[in-house]
C-alpha cells in the first residue's frame, strides 16, 4: 500500500497568520501530486496538480511547492481568513496508472 | 450543467443485505473512482476505472464491487461481506486523456449507515 503522509493532523490559527503544512508521498512511479481543499458540506475541490519538480504554484493566498526527489509538498496560505477553514487533502498520483491516493489531510480551522 | 450526481444522499440497510451506491457523470470523463472516507480519517481508494470495461481494485477493495458498462456511469454495491460497511463514499471522475496534469471531480457523496 502506498503511504501518503499529512502533518499536522490539525491545526489551528488565528485570523491574519500565515501557516503551512506537509503532505510526503513516495519518491518513485511519481506522476503527479495533487492539492484538495474540503470545505464542511461540500465537495472536494481541486488547488493545484504539480507534475515538476521544483514546481512552484499560486492561487490568490495560496501557494505550493513541490519536491520530488525526496518526496514532499508544502502548501503555504498566507493571511489566513475564516473561509479557508476546511480539510486540506494532498494526493498521489501514481504512475500512469491514473490511481490516485490521498493523505488522512490537514484540518484547518481559522480563528477571528 | 456537467458534474458528477451520487445518489442517494443517505442511505439506510440492514446488516447482511448488499446495497449499490450509484455514481454518474456527464463529463465525458475516461477514469473514475470511489473512495470511502471514516470519522477522522483521509478517502481511502475502493475502486477505480480507467476505461469501459475495466476497472481494478484499490487499497480496500475486500466486500465490495463494480461495474463500468458505461463511460458515465460506475456503480459502486457494498456487499455483506464488508464488514463495517458504514462510512461516507465518494465517488471522482477526471479527465485521464488530456495527460497527467489534471484534477479529479467529486460528486456530494453517499453516506451508508448499515444497522
Amino acid at each position: 500500500i502506498l503511504n501518503v503522509e499529512q502533518s499536522p493532523q490539525s491545526l489551528h490559527v488565528q485570523e491574519g497568520d500565515s501557516t503551512n503544512f506537509t503532505c510526503s508521498f513516495p519518491s518513485s512511479n511519481f506522476y503527479a501530486l495533487h492539492w484538495y481543499r474540503w470545505e464542511t458540506a461540500k465537495s472536494p475541490e481541486a488547488l493545484f496538480v504539480m507534475t515538476l519538480n521544483g514546481d512552484e504554484k499560486k492561487k490568490g493566498r495560496i501557494s505550493a511547492t513541490l519536491n520530488t526527489k525526496e518526496g514532499y509538498s508544502y502548501l503555504y496560505i498566507k493571511g489566513s481568513q475564516p473561509e479557508d477553514s476546511a480539510t486540506y487533502l494532498c494526493a498521489f498520483d501514481y504512475s500512469s496508472a491514473s490511481k490516485i491516493i490521498f493523505g488522512s489531510g490537514t484540518r484547518l480551522s481559522i480563528r477571528p | 450543467d456537467g458534474g458528477i450526481t451520487q445518489s442517494p444522499k443517505y442511505l439506510f440497510r440492514k446488516e447482511g443485505q448488499n446495497v449499490t451506491l450509484s455514481c454518474e457523470q456527464n463529463l465525458n470523463h475516461d477514469a473514475m473512482y470511489w473512495y470511502r472516507q471514516d470519522p477522522g480519517q483521509g478517502l481511502r481508494l475502493i475502486y477505480y476505472s480507467q476505461i469501459v470495461n475495466d476497472f481494478q481494485k484499490g487499497d480496500i477493495a475486500e466486500g465490495y464491487s463494480v461495474s463500468r458498462e458505461k463511460k458515465e456511469s460506475f456503480p459502486l454495491t457494498v456487499t455483506s461481506a464488508q464488514k463495517n460497511p458504514t462510512a461516507f463514499y465518494l465517488c471522482a471522475s477526471r479527465d485521464s486523456n488530456r495527460g497527467m496534469n489534471t484534477e479529479a471531480f467529486f460528486g456530494q457523496g453517499t453516506r451508508l449507515t448499515v444497522v
